[in-house]
């Protein structure tokens, strides 16, 4: 069974400050997304990373995929406030469309 | 492009009834997946349907069950309600066909509470 571990749970960063949000995950999995959520709302899509070796950016979210480790990372640049929100990545189990969240990153920006 | 739909948003339902829920995909999109959102577990994995067969199932007793009509709409029900069904119950569509992206796009979700 695939088991999905993302870290930091909770992250809290000034405006302007770079970091990175890194997802594990067990087993092969051919498909990797990552989502954004604010509260109360639904899963907003960001990224989806295809292949061993990916790396797609949008703005100031940069993520990357390497499937040999069974690691993402999705990096923030130069935070601002509105990137405050909870993100998963969430890989697909290979052969299906079942997708596997992670716990979540609780990003909070500070001014 | 319209996207996903959910319908409704926000339901609340005494413990021992049923409900059920309504998702409407992307026009075009044949894959309809369903998962259940709260706080103590996080988003898991409720079940899928392509072409109105369910082909993959999550770990969830047989309380929850679900459908897919020709028009690829899903509806999902929930029997015998207990208070831990209360969650966010959110849609995604899919396309699942030729060479990607295979996006995944999440409906609004519906808020069940039960009391």
């Amino acid at each position: 069974e695939l088991k999905v571990e993302q870290n930091p749970l909770f992250l809290s960063m000034q405006e302007g400050k770079n970091y990175t949000i890194y997802c594990n995950y067990s087993t092969t999995s051919d498909r990797l997304y990552w989502y954004r959520q604010d509260p109360g709302k639904s899963l907003e899509s960001l990224f989806v990373l295809l292949s061993n070796g990916a790396v797609k950016q949008e703005g100031r979210l940069m993520a990357s995929l390497d499937t040999k480790a069974r690691l993402s990372t999705l990096h923030i640049t130069a935070a601002v406030h509105d990137l405050s929100a909870t993100y998963f990545c969430a890989p697909l189990n290979f052969g299906n469309e079942k997708l596997t969240f992670g716990t979540g990153t609780r990003l909070t920006i500070i001014p | 492009k319209a996207g996903v739909t959910q319908t409704p948003r926000y339901l609340i339902k005494t413990r021992g009834q049923q409900v059920t829920l309504s998702c409407s995909p992307i026009s075009g999109h044949r894959s309809v997946s369903w998962y259940q959102q709260t706080p103590g577990q996080g988003l898991q994995f409720l079940f899928e349907y392509f072409s109105e067969t369910q082909r993959n199932k999550g770990n969830f007793p047989g309380r929850f069950s679900g459908r897919q009509f020709s028009n690829s709409r899903s509806e999902m029900n929930v029997s015998t309600l207990e208070l831990g069904d209360s969650a966010l119950y959110l849609c995604a569509s899919s396309l699942v066909t030729g060479e990607g992206p295979y996006e995944q796009y999440f409906g609004p979700g519906t808020r069940l509470t039960v009391t």
